[in-house]
């Protein structure tokens, strides 16, 4: 089973507008992390928000904010008022505790979703 | 440096070829981790240092795959006698404290990629 579910491959938004990626995880760990980064057409990884799974308020830096839902099991990226440099691959992941017995020390990712903001 | 830097950007191999791709991480940082990214595809966890010790190499896809951070710094990930399989862009990700701590932000380099015909 995937670890890390990305449901939009893609989305077109318009310029100005919010937008919410979607992501939901699958851990059995109490202790987590959970990542958003941003990938542009250079290829490099740009870090945008980190939640914790022990963290009581939702996670925000800037135009960025993170809606957790524990329960859920989702941790959704908002970005307020878009503009046309938020188009990029968005990647969520995840990094699990040791309480899990197992897993590498590395980033499980998802696939991503491939984000374009038109004027 | 300011970030993470990765050498080459590009590398073309023939099948067959060995090659090395050089990550110097982040001035400090104590973990380094190495990543697979196929195209379309998110990033996948190849091997993960904290100092010179190589504590995690879970995700190496074959032995044909091996790498070192002798000094704590500078990382090599070498790929002996290359597949077209292993095609990709390969990240690498430094971060400033070691441990599982949850909240041990990966800072990435912009990644080299490597093309094997």
């Amino acid at each position: 089973a995937q670890k890390i579910t990305q449901t939009q491959p893609g989305m077109f938004v318009q310029e100005k507008e919010a937008v919410t990626l979607d992501c939901t995880y699958d851990t059995s760990d109490p202790s987590y992390g959970l990542f958003w980064y941003k990938q542009p057409s250079s290829g490099e990884m740009i870090f945008l928000i980190y939640q914790g799974s022990y963290d009581q308020q939702n996670a925000t830096e800037g135009r960025y904010s993170l809606n957790f839902q524990k329960a859920r099991k989702s941790a959704n990226l908002v970005i307020s008022a878009s503009q046309l440099g938020d188009s990029a691959m968005y990647f969520c992941a995840m990094r699990e505790g040791r309480n899990s017995g197992g897993g590498a020390d590395g980033l499980t990712f998802g696939k991503g979703t491939h984000l374009i903001i038109q004027p | 440096g300011a970030g993470v830097s990765q050498s080459p950007r590009y590398k073309v191999a023939k099948r067959g070829q060995d090659v090395a791709l050089r990550c110097d991480p982040i001035s400090g940082h104590v973990s380094l981790f190495w990543y697979q990214q196929a195209l379309g595809q998110g990033p996948e966890f190849l091997t993960y240092f904290q100092n010179e010790a190589q504590l995690d190499k879970s995700g190496l896809p074959s032995d044909r795959f091996f790498a070192e951070r002798p000094e704590g710094s500078v990382s090599t990930l070498k790929i002996q006698r290359t597949q077209q399989e292993d095609s990709a862009v390969y990240l690498c990700a430094s971060s400033r404290r070691g441990g599982q701590g949850a909240k041990n932000i990966q800072y990435f380099g912009a990644g080299t990629r490597l093309s094997v015909l």
